[in-house]
C-alpha cells in the first residue's frame, strides 16, 4: 500500500530563515506529489503539484518542492520564512495510473516561526 | 464560483445522536471524496463519489456512517449514534474528470461530548 512519511512533527524556525520540509513515499510506480498547508481550524490550501517534467517546481508564497526519484522523497523548502507560514504542512499522493484519485497523506508537519 | 462549501462549520453534538453535514462542490466537478481528520493526523479518506454513485468506501466508513450525493451535485455525511471517537474534522474535497488535483472545503469540526 501506497504511504507518506513526514519525519519531523513539529520544526521552529525564526522568521527570516530557510526552511526545508522533508517528505518520503512508498509506491510501485511515481505517483503524483502534492504540498498542502493548513491553517488552525481552515481547510487545505494547495501549495504546489509534481505530476511530470521539470523536478523543481514552484508553488504558492514562494515555496518550491524538489521530486527526487532515487530517494522517493518530495521536499518542500523556502528560501526565508514569513510569520504568516505559520500552520500544518502536509505532504501527499494520488496514484497516476487513472481512475479516480483516492489522496493519501502524510501525517504532517507543524512549522512554528519564531521572531 | 465560490470553492467548496461546507455546512455547518461546526457541530457540537451529545453521544448517541444523529449529525448530518451537507458538502456543496465546485459546480462542474464530477468527482467529490469525504475525508476526516483527527488530532494531530494528516486527513483520511472516506467514501468517494462520481456524480451520484459512490465508488468506494472506506474500513473507516462504519455501519453508522452513510454518504449520499442524490442529484449528483451537494452531498451529505450522517454519522447514527455519534461516539466520541468520532470527533474530528470532516473535510469535502471536490475534482474534475480531467484534472489530478482536488478543493477542499473549510471543513466540518464535529466535537461529541
Amino acid at each position: 500500500a501506497q504511504s507518506v512519511t513526514q519525519p519531523d512533527i513539529h520544526i521552529t524556525v525564526s522568521e527570516g530563515a530557510s526552511l526545508e520540509l522533508r517528505c518520503n513515499y512508498s509506491y510501485g510506480a511515481t505517483p503524483y506529489l502534492f504540498w498542502y498547508v493548513q491553517s488552525p481550524g481552515q481547510g487545505l490550501q494547495l501549495l504546489l503539484k509534481y505530476f511530470s517534467g521539470d523536478t523543481l517546481v514552484q508553488g504558492i508564497k514562494g515555496f518550491e518542492a524538489e521530486f527526487k526519484r532515487s530517494q522517493s522523497s518530495f521536499n518542500l523548502r523556502k528560501p526565508s520564512v514569513h510569520w504568516s507560514d505559520a500552520a500544518e504542512y502536509f505532504c501527499a499522493v494520488v496514484p497516476s495510473s487513472g481512475g479516480y484519485q483516492k489522496v493519501t497523506f502524510g501525517t504532517g508537519t507543524k512549522l512554528q516561526v519564531i521572531p | 464560483d465560490t470553492g467548496v462549501s461546507q455546512d455547518p462549520r461546526h457541530k457540537i453534538t451529545k453521544r448517541g445522536q444523529n449529525v448530518t453535514f451537507r458538502c456543496d462542490p465546485i459546480s462542474e466537478h464530477n468527482r467529490l471524496y469525504w475525508y476526516r481528520q483527527t488530532l494531530g493526523q494528516g486527513p483520511e479518506f472516506l467514501t468517494y463519489f462520481q456524480n451520484e454513485a459512490q465508488l468506494e468506501k472506506s474500513r473507516l466508513l462504519s455501519d453508522r456512517f452513510s454518504a449520499e450525493r442524490p442529484k449528483g451535485s451537494f452531498s451529505t455525511l450522517e454519522i447514527q449514534r455519534t461516539e466520541q471517537g468520532d470527533s474530528a474534522m470532516y473535510l469535502c474535497a471536490s475534482s474534475s474528470l480531467w484534472e489530478n488535483e482536488q478543493f477542499f472545503g473549510p471543513g466540518t469540526r464535529l466535537t461529541v461530548l
